[in-house]
């Protein structure tokens, strides 16, 4: 049973520049959150993702935005990229409850130049 | 606000010895709480998970984590730490609406 995967596994940008970073969830798990973790700090969450609707926006501009899939996987979109968003992308995957646990995905490591 | 506290930037123990690492949050009801360990260049990997009943939780690798409501604490606990425990341990809370609040983290060195 694969769990939660995510592509590309590093990336590197330049500033202006938009990014597309992509997460399919754990099987049997609808329900996908994205978060950003800059170096030496926790993750902070970006949005959660539930039939294909935003259910939930952490503090992040709107230059942020996603998609689900009708497969429950889900894309991150990052516009106009800024130095301050090199950042490790964590994807999560969980059942629809709120309070299902979340599995994370190994990250997607970006670079803003 | 909500939020969770991480008051150990970095903890260095020896091998065989004891450990805890702690752990506050503040919500003005009770978040599940959860401990994730997360070792270089890889994703979080889910440790143990409180989210009502028994307050000593039992988790993975041997860990487990006590919930005190009165100090708004969920304390990490290992009685004998392995080599292989060395990573980054981030404390965290779920409120409504399937968010998870993360504290900065703790860095685990272990001596030989």
């Amino acid at each position: 049973d694969a769990g939660v995967t995510q592509s590309p596994t590093h990336l590197i940008k330049t500033r202006g520049q938009q990014v597309t970073l992509r997460c399919s969830p754990k099987s049997g798990h609808d329900t996908v959150s994205w978060y950003q973790q800059a170096l030496g700090q926790g993750p902070q969450f970006i949005f959660q993702y539930y039939e294909e609707e935003e259910r939930q926006r952490g503090n992040f501009p709107d230059r942020f935005s996603g998609h689900q899939f009708p497969n429950y996987s889900s894309e991150l979109n990052v516009n106009a990229l800024l130095l301050g968003d090199s950042a490790l992308y964590l994807c999560a995957s969980s059942g629809g409850k709120l309070t299902d646990t979340q599995y994370f995905g190994p990250g997607t490591r970006l670079t803003v130049l | 606000a909500q939020s969770v506290t991480q008051p150990d930037i970095h903890i260095t123990v020896s091998e065989g010895a004891s450990l805890e690492l702690r752990c506050n949050y503040s919500y003005g009801a009770t978040p599940y709480l959860f401990w994730y360990v997360q070792s270089p260049g890889q994703g979080l990997q889910l440790l143990l998970k409180y989210f009502s009943g028994d307050t000593l939780v039992q988790g993975i690798k041997g860990f487990e984590a006590e919930f005190k409501r009165s100090q708004s604490s969920f304390n990490l606990r290992k009685p004998s730490v392995h080599w292989s425990d060395a990573a980054e341990y981030f404390c965290g809370a779920g409120f409504q609406g399937g968010k998870l609040i993360f504290g900065q983290g703790t860095e685990l060195s272990v001596k030989p």
